[in-house]
C-alpha cells in the first residue's frame, strides 16, 4: 500500500550541530508535507509543512525542502538545543478512497550539550 | 491545549474485552482521525471521519470500529482486546478533509491490555 519511509531512526547530535531526517514516499498525487514533533509523553505537534508547489520553506532554525521527481522530502535543523530533543514525524497526504495524512514511523534526535 | 479532547487518559482491561475510546474535537473542526502509536510502528492511520460519514480508513482492524456523531465526538471501540493492541490511541482533528490541514492531536488514551 501507499508508504512514507523515514531516515534515520535514531540521530545523536551535539548542540549547535545541525540534523538532518529524510523521508521517501509512495504516492505521486501527494501533496502536503507537514512535519510533528511528539517530546516525550506529550502529543505530536505541527513544526512545519510544505506544499508540493514548493521546493523549500524555512521557519527559524528549521527548513524543510521537498522533491517531487525523487519523491522525497527532508527535514534541517540547524544550530541544534537540548530542547530540540524529541521524536520527529514525516507525514504525507496520501489518496485512500479520500485523503488521510500517514506518518513515517519517527526519528529519534537526541542533542547532547 | 490544542482544543482536543480524549478520555479515558488510561485504560487497564483483560484480553478478550471491549473497551471504547472517546474523542472531542476542536471547535469548528469537522474531520476526526484516530491513529495508534505503538514503540515500533510509530503513528498509525486507523480510520477517518467526516461530518459524521467513513472518509477514509487505512490499518484498522475488523476487531475495531468506529463511528462519528452528529455532534462530532467520535467514538473508537475495540473488541476481543488482545496483547498486541495494547498502545497510545491518539485522536486527531481538523477542519476540512482535502488532508492538507494542520492536525491538532488529543492527548491520547494509552490502553494496556493485561
Amino acid at each position: 500500500g501507499e508508504n512514507v519511509e523515514q531516515h534515520p531512526s535514531t540521530l545523536s547530535v551535539q548542540e549547535g550541530d545541525s540534523a538532518v531526517i529524510k523521508c521517501t514516499y509512495s504516492d505521486s498525487a501527494s501533496n502536503y508535507f507537514p512535519w510533528y514533533k511528539q517530546e516525550l509523553g506529550k502529543r505530536p505537534q505541527l513544526i512545519i509543512d510544505i506544499r508540493s508547489n514548493v521546493g523549500e520553506k524555512k521557519d527559524q532554525r528549521i527548513a524543510v525542502t521537498l522533491n517531487k521527481t525523487a519523491k522525497h522530502f527532508s527535514l534541517h535543523i540547524t544550530e541544534t538545543q537540548p530542547e530540540d530533543s524529541a521524536v520527529y514525524f514525516c507525514a504525507a497526504s496520501i489518496r485512500q478512497a479520500g485523503t488521510a495524512l500517514i506518518f513515517g514511523k519517527g526519528t529519534t534526535l537526541s542533542v547532547s550539550s | 491545549d490544542s482544543g482536543v479532547t480524549q478520555t479515558p487518559k488510561h485504560l487497564i482491561t483483560a484480553t478478550g474485552q471491549r473497551v471504547t475510546l472517546r474523542c472531542s474535537p476542536r471547535s469548528g473542526d469537522l474531520s476526526v482521525y484516530w491513529y495508534q502509536q505503538s514503540l515500533d510502528q510509530g503513528l498509525q492511520f486507523l480510520i477517518q471521519y467526516y461530518n459524521g460519514e467513513e472518509r477514509a480508513k487505512g490499518n484498522i482492524l475488523e476487531r475495531f470500529s468506529a463511528q462519528q456523531f452528529p455532534d462530532l465526538h467520535s467514538e473508537l471501540n475495540l473488541s476481543s482486546l488482545e496483547l498486541g493492541d495494547s498502545a497510545l490511541y491518539f485522536c486527531a482533528s481538523s477542519e476540512g478533509t482535502e488532508g492538507n490541514e494542520k492536525l491538532f492531536f488529543g492527548s491520547g488514551t494509552q490502553l494496556s491490555v493485561l
